[in-house]
This record gives structure tokens, C-alpha cells and sequence, in this order.
């Protein structure tokens, strides 16, 4: 079955970028919705957005001015980047797979990276 | 913005009993919900989508209903293996979830 990994820094200074990869493992990227989710003890779990193996993407209003989420279907990987970074932005950061119908329906997720936002 | 809400925020039941969960939605999501279940250090895992609809492999004693804007996830017999927190989440506009909800073995 389909396999996540993310991966990137544990650690982030303040109002530098966070950037995080979710390679993809048995399945193709092709055809599929790739999320990227959060969770904090303030905040729960959090939506960040998606893209779509076609470069589409969809950005929760809250993060729309500091994400960016690509795709590299060749390498099987899709990215996460979130700039000007605070404390509030530390969390454990998750990659998933959503339905190909398009709903934000998450069938399968990798096991998560925590990231610290600290100077 | 679409909120859910859950409750209750933690529950301890025995082994066997019946236990459920609610979700209300502050708007219509038509049956646009999901329920997820987390272990400690786990990602979480689909439960259950488009309201009712169980996940492949899910055992049965897990169960969604709606009315409404009221959503409910139901554990037909309380298992040791449930001892998890419960997540829903609206995926009518975007995706939000609820607060979570901690179930306990008594």
C-alpha cells in the first residue's frame, strides 16, 4: 500500500521559511490529491492545502499569503514551504493522500515531522 | 468559515459499552464529513467519510449517522484497542476539524 515519508528541518529560526518534502512510495503520484496538514498543542489539527498531481492547488484562507505547495511527479514528491515562520508555526507537520474524487478525504498519511520555530 | 464542533472532549466507558460521539457543523455540509482516529504518536487514520461510509478494513462496530447538521460516530462495543482520540472534519469548503475527543477505558 501507498507509503508517505516527510522530511526537512526539526528546527526553523524565526521569520525564516519552513520547508518540507513528502516523498511517495508503491503508488504513483499521478491522479491524486496530496495534502498537507498540522498539529499543535494550541491549535489541534490543521489544513493547510493541497495540490493535485496536475499542479492545481487549494490554500486554507488563514495560511494563503505565507504557503506554497508543489509538486515533482518524476521524483514522486510533493513540498511544503511556509514563510515568515513564528512560534505559533511550530507543530508536527503531516503529508497525505486525498480521495482522487477531489474531497478533501485523507486515506493515507505519513507518520509526521515535528518542527520547531526557535531562535 | 465552516466550524464543527465536538462532544464531549473526553469519555471513559468499559469494555463492550456503547459510546458515541457528536459533531455539529455551524453550517450545512450536506453528509462532507469524515472521522478520524488518533493513537499517541500515530497520524491519524480515516474511520469513516461522506458521513456513514466505513473506510476498507475498518471493523464494524464503528458507525456514522447524520441528521442535519449533526453529525454522530458510534462504537457499537467498546474495544481496548479504541482507546484513542476522535477527530471530525468538514471537507465541504476547504477542511476543518473538530476539537477532538479523547476516549478512555474505564
Amino acid at each position: 500500500q501507498v507509503q508517505l515519508q516527510e522530511s526537512g528541518p526539526g528546527l526553523v529560526k524565526p521569520s525564516e521559511t519552513l520547508s518540507l518534502t513528502c516523498s511517495v512510495s508503491n503508488d504513483s503520484i499521478n491522479d491524486y490529491y496530496w495534502s498537507w496538514i498540522r498539529q499543535s498543542a494550541g491549535k489541534g489539527l490543521e489544513w493547510i492545502g493541497r495540490i493535485h498531481s496536475s499542479g492545481a492547488t487549494h490554500y486554507i484562507p488563514s495560511f494563503k499569503s505565507r504557503v506554497t505547495v508543489s509538486i515533482d511527479t518524476s521524483k514522486n514528491q510533493f513540498s511544503l514551504q511556509l514563510t515568515s515562520v513564528t512560534a505559533a508555526d511550530t507543530a508536527v507537520y503531516y503529508c497525505a493522500r486525498g480521495f482522487r474524487n477531489g474531497a478533501t478525504i485523507l486515506d493515507f498519511w505519513g507518520q509526521g515531522t515535528l518542527v520547531t520555530v526557535s531562535s | 468559515d465552516i466550524e464543527v464542533t465536538q462532544s464531549p472532549s473526553t469519555l471513559s466507558a468499559s469494555v463492550g459499552d456503547r459510546v458515541t460521539i457528536t459533531c455539529r457543523a455551524s453550517q450545512s455540509i450536506n453528509s462532507w464529513l469524515a472521522w478520524y482516529q488518533q493513537k499517541p504518536g500515530q497520524a491519524p487514520k480515516l474511520l469513516i467519510y461522506e458521513a456513514s461510509r466505513l473506510q476498507s478494513g475498518v471493523p464494524s462496530r464503528f458507525s456514522g449517522s447524520r441528521s442535519g447538521t449533526e453529525f454522530t460516530l458510534t462504537i457499537t462495543s467498546l474495544q481496548p484497542d479504541d482507546t484513542a482520540t476522535y477527530y471530525c472534519k468538514q471537507y465541504m469548503i476547504y477542511a476543518t476539524f473538530g476539537q477532538g475527543t479523547k476516549v478512555e477505558i474505564k
